[in-house]
């Protein structure tokens, strides 16, 4: 079954430390991975995705996020983050049999000063 | 960037009642729209993907006649949650993506809609 797996629902840190979100997704011959964001009363934005090509994907915000095939995985991650980072974040995978979007059930990221 | 409204942000309602969500692309057209839903602190689960013009495709385990679809243009889609009961209580989260675009598009979410049906 095609599925998104998203290890940590809250994870804390503090403010300007490292952090990476896990996900890893079921397998398949070929997928697109998302990371998309939820600031509070939002609605979902798009922070990165990978498609084909580099396994290093950078995307807004500072983010940045590594496809790993043989693992199966697409972690998030950002060197410093801020108090603003403070969102649910959600990795997302889209096989090429299908047109939808499969979420993961999110993480929350809470930055302490 | 592209931007999608929903319509009402919040409804409360009692039971037994209906309620329309609308689901808005503001500056761009949109074949395809996306209903998801959201309970508390869990992913957004996928209802329905409609299509302009056509009828949508409800994902398993959703009720159809419960969940009313309709997207009769480019801009607009609407779901209609039918007597509702407590149980519907959730977050509606709607999503577009622009004509002629594949999977790997970006979908543009709109801002959700709680509904309380007390």
């Amino acid at each position: 079954a095609q599925s998104v797996t998203q290890l940590d629902s809250q994870v804390p840190v503090f403010e300007e430390a490292p952090v990476e979100l896990r996900c890893n997704y079921s397998s398949s011959v070929s997928v697109y991975l998302f990371w998309y964001v939820q600031y509070p009363n939002q609605g979902l934005q798009l922070l990165l995705k990978y498609l084909s090509g580099s396994t290093l994907v950078k995307g807004i915000n500072g983010f940045e996020a590594e496809f790993n095939k043989s693992q199966t995985s697409f972690h998030l991650r950002k060197p410093s983050v801020h108090i603003s980072d403070t969102a649910e974040y959600f990795c997302a995978v889209s096989y090429s049999s299908a047109s939808k979007i499969i979420f993961g059930s999110g993480t929350r990221l809470s930055i302490r000063p | 960037g592209a931007v999608v409204s929903q319509h009402p942000s919040w409804v409360i309602c009692k039971s037994g009642t209906s309620v329309k969500i609308e689901c808005r692309s503001l500056d761009f057209q949109a074949t395809t729209m996306f209903w998801y839903r959201q309970f508390p602190k869990q992913s957004l689960m996928l209802m329905a993907t409609s299509n302009e013009g056509s009828k949508a495709t409800y994902e398993q385990g959703v009720e159809k006649d419960k969940f009313l679809i309709n997207h009769a243009s480019l801009t607009l889609s609407t779901l209609t949650v039918t007597s509702a009961h407590p149980e519907d209580s959730s977050f509606y989260i709607c999503s577009a993506r622009a004509p002629g675009t594949g999977v790997t598009d970006t979908q543009y979410f709109g801002p959700g809609t709680r509904l309380t049906v007390l």
